[in-house]
């Protein structure tokens, strides 16, 4: 009940296209989801989270969207770029400090000009 | 901007051997993580720490791991006899609340 499953493993969108990464979970008792961009040898960086009481957070080219009942959320990039081209893993957890961070599997993303 | 610092970035070590990676958290931070993620998979979780106690482990985070934080700003994870299946990138985070904030992680091999 603790598993995060995140799709596709891997996507290749072209320069200017939408990427869109999707996650689902199960342990309703998450209420935090986060995503997170990875570079090779870097560790993951805080992209953009959101929280079960609005469905869509938008910041800049990056929007999450949240459907409660079907326990997923997505991660949408608009107007991809090849500077976009990352590891992308989706997360979840309990609001509050020391609660652990439960990882989707990740995708890797290639932005192609 | 403040942020999560790691050394060594590097670490070779042989199987049996005790490691210690360390950390920097961002100082206004009060809870400190630690999570591991073994080349091309997921990102795992390894325990949380808040008040100079663990919060919560995994049942990674056997008997041969440890958590300290000695000093005002380090926090560190030390493995006591290194197995060949530890070797994985490390990486430290922490928060003020529910938003993590990972270093850059110390990749660990064991020979």
């Amino acid at each position: 009940q603790q598993q995060v499953k995140q799709s596709p493993q891997s996507l290749i969108v072209q320069k200017g296209g939408i990427s869109i990464i999707n996650c689902a979970y199960e342990n309703t008792a998450f209420d935090y989801f986060p995503w997170y961009q990875q570079f090779p040898g870097k560790g993951p960086a805080l992209l953009i989270a959101i929280r079960p009481d609005v469905s869509e957070k938008k910041e800049g080219r990056f929007t999450i969207s949240f459907n409660k009942s079907a326990k997923q959320f997505s991660l949408h990039i608009m107007d991809s770029q090849p500077g976009d081209s990352a590891t992308y893993f989706c997360a979840a957890s309990k609001t509050g400090g020391g609660n652990k961070l439960t990882f989707g599997t990740g995708t890797q993303l290639k932005v192609e000009l | 901007e403040p942020e999560v610092t790691q050394t060594p970035s590097h670490q070779v070590t042989q199987m049996g051997q005790e490691v210690i990676l360390r950390c920097v958290p961002i100082s206004n931070h009060l809870y400190f993580y630690w999570y591991r993620q073994i080349l091309g998979q997921k990102v795992e979780f390894l325990v949380s720490f808040y008040n100079n106690e663990i919060s919560e482990k995994s049942e990674i985070f056997d008997d041969q791991f440890s958590v300290e934080r000695p000093d005002g700003s380090n926090f560190t994870l030390k493995i006591r006899s290194t197995k060949l299946e530890d070797s994985a990138m490390y990486f430290c985070a922490s928060s003020a609340l529910t938003e993590q904030y990972f270093g850059p992680g110390t990749r660990l091999t064991v020979t």
